[in-house]
């Protein structure tokens, strides 16, 4: 049972280039999320969907879009990165709204 | 606006002893709250949760938390740190009038000494 998988596990960008985060979850779950991690910041939510076609801004969203691809698959795009991106994101999913999170194993990206 | 306030970002403590990690919240209205821990290159992983009925909850791994409304307080303990439990901690806040997001505090680090 593989849970949250997210691609890629590592990347590295210049400022300005664009790329794809994926996440797609096999537990059936309808409630997904996009949080960045910060050094001594905690989680902080990007954006999340409640249930499968619906989207909505989290605490910091400039800077990011996300697409509800299906039930399964969430992805947040950087249209233009910049240095302040530089973080780790992590996705998760959740049966209902705000219960039991479980969360991908993360990606660290870097923007130089 | 809710938030959550974990009081010490480093917490080292020898094995066997109990660990006891801070955690204050501020809500408008009856919380939700848990804790998650988050091992190395690893995703979260809930321990605990408390949503209504006993405030005294017990989770995954020994620990457990007491939600203390007096004092918006939901401490975690354990009471033998085991070397297992090295590992970053975070408790979270969520509450129906934040739209019942999860809002996380800046997680503890815990060290275990042999």
């Amino acid at each position: 049972n593989a849970g949250v998988t997210q691609t890629p596990k590592f990347q590295v960008l210049k400022t300005g280039q664009s790329m794809t985060l994926q996440c797609a979850q096999d537990m059936n779950h309808n409630s997904m999320y996009w949080y960045r991690q910060d050094p001594g910041m905690g989680l902080r939510l990007i954006y999340y969907s409640a249930s499968e076609g619906t989207t909505d801004k989290g605490e910091v969203p400039n800077g990011y879009n996300v697409s509800r691809l299906n039930k399964r698959e969430f992805s947040l795009r950087l249209e233009s990165a910049a240095p302040s991106q530089t973080s780790v994101y992590f996705c998760a999913s959740s049966e209902l709204w705000v219960e039991k999170l479980f969360f991908g194993s993360g990606t660290q990206l870097s923007v130089l | 606006a809710q938030s959550v306030t974990q009081l010490g970002s480093h917490v080292s403590v020898s094995e066997g002893a109990l660990v006891l990690l801070r955690c204050n919240y501020s809500s408008s209205v009856p919380p939700y709250l848990f804790w998650y821990v988050q091992y190395p290159n690893q995703g979260l992983q809930l321990l605990l949760k408390y949503t209504t009925g006993a405030t005294l909850v017990k989770g995954i791994n020994g620990f457990e938390a007491e939600f203390k409304k007096s004092e918006t307080s939901f401490h975690l303990t354990k009471p033998s740190a085991h070397m297992s439990d090295a590992a970053e901690y975070f408790c979270a806040v969520s509450d129906q009038a934040a739209g019942n997001k999860l809002t996380f505090g800046g997680g503890t680090r815990v060290l275990v000494k042999p």
